[in-house]
């Protein structure tokens, strides 16, 4: 498996700029997270799906942004528009999501978003 | 408010040493913590986990350590080797019903092992 796919890598656009981020999970995982690491806030959870049903959303910081699980091997993250205080590097993760195993994550690289 | 603490951001250690990363947590009811590692450009990696019915895990160089009565977890590599400079973040999860819910992150510490 080639592991937890996301695009782009790397993203510069200017304030006001619609954003959209890609991920195809790995095959058979049934969650689906995303991240954004900033340097003060290290990794937060921004929202959870499993099942392909957003579970969680409360991350989110804003209407400005919105992600959809529209089939089991593929999310978007979108911010529309774009800020400036958006630049982070958002990463996507799933995991297999047992009963009585725990929830060992498996991240995609990161896509490094800059807003000018 | 930050649920899961790591309060080093950096650590240097000499190669063949001891590396000792540090976590605190204030939230009772996690039970499951896990260590991941990051190198730069590369998303974060699963590196060991241990459940609140443990005191200790290991895996070969890497042990963790939980105190539950502390509410702290530490991660020990031993002997630290250059390779394993990288970020290394702590995460907790509470178990709901059965199943394990979001992973809750720590800013992550930077360890340098210098050779």
């Amino acid at each position: 498996d080639a592991g937890v796919i996301q695009s782009p890598r790397h993203e510069v656009t200017e304030m006001g700029q619609e954003v959209t981020l890609r991920c195809k999970p790995i095959s058979g995982h049934n969650s689906l997270f995303w991240y954004r690491q900033t340097m003060m806030r290290g990794l937060e959870l921004l929202i959870y799906f499993n099942n392909n049903v957003p579970i969680d959303d409360s991350g989110m910081p804003e209407d400005r942004f919105s992600a959809k699980m529209p089939n089991a091997s593929f999310s978007t993250l979108k911010i529309q528009p774009s800020e400036p205080r958006d630049s982070a590097v958002y990463f996507c993760a799933s995991s297999w999501d047992l009963l009585s195993g725990a929830n060992v994550l498996t991240f995609g690289a990161g896509s490094r978003l800059t807003v000018l | 408010d930050q649920q899961v603490k790591q309060n080093s951001p950096s650590l240097s250690v000499q190669e063949g040493r001891i590396s000792i990363l540090n976590c605190d947590y204030t939230n009772s009811m996690f039970d499951y913590f896990l260590w991941y590692k990051k190198y730069p450009a590369e998303g974060p990696t699963f590196l060991i986990s241990i459940s609140s019915i443990k005191d200790k895990n290991e895996d070969g160089r890497f042990t963790v350590f939980l105190n539950k009565s502390a509410k702290h977890l530490s991660l020990h590599i031993v002997p630290s080797q250059p390779g394993d400079s990288a970020v290394y973040f702590c995460a907790a999860s509470e178990n709901y019903g059965g199943s394990q819910g979001n992973l809750i992150f720590g800013k992550g510490t930077k360890l340098s092992v210098k050779p």
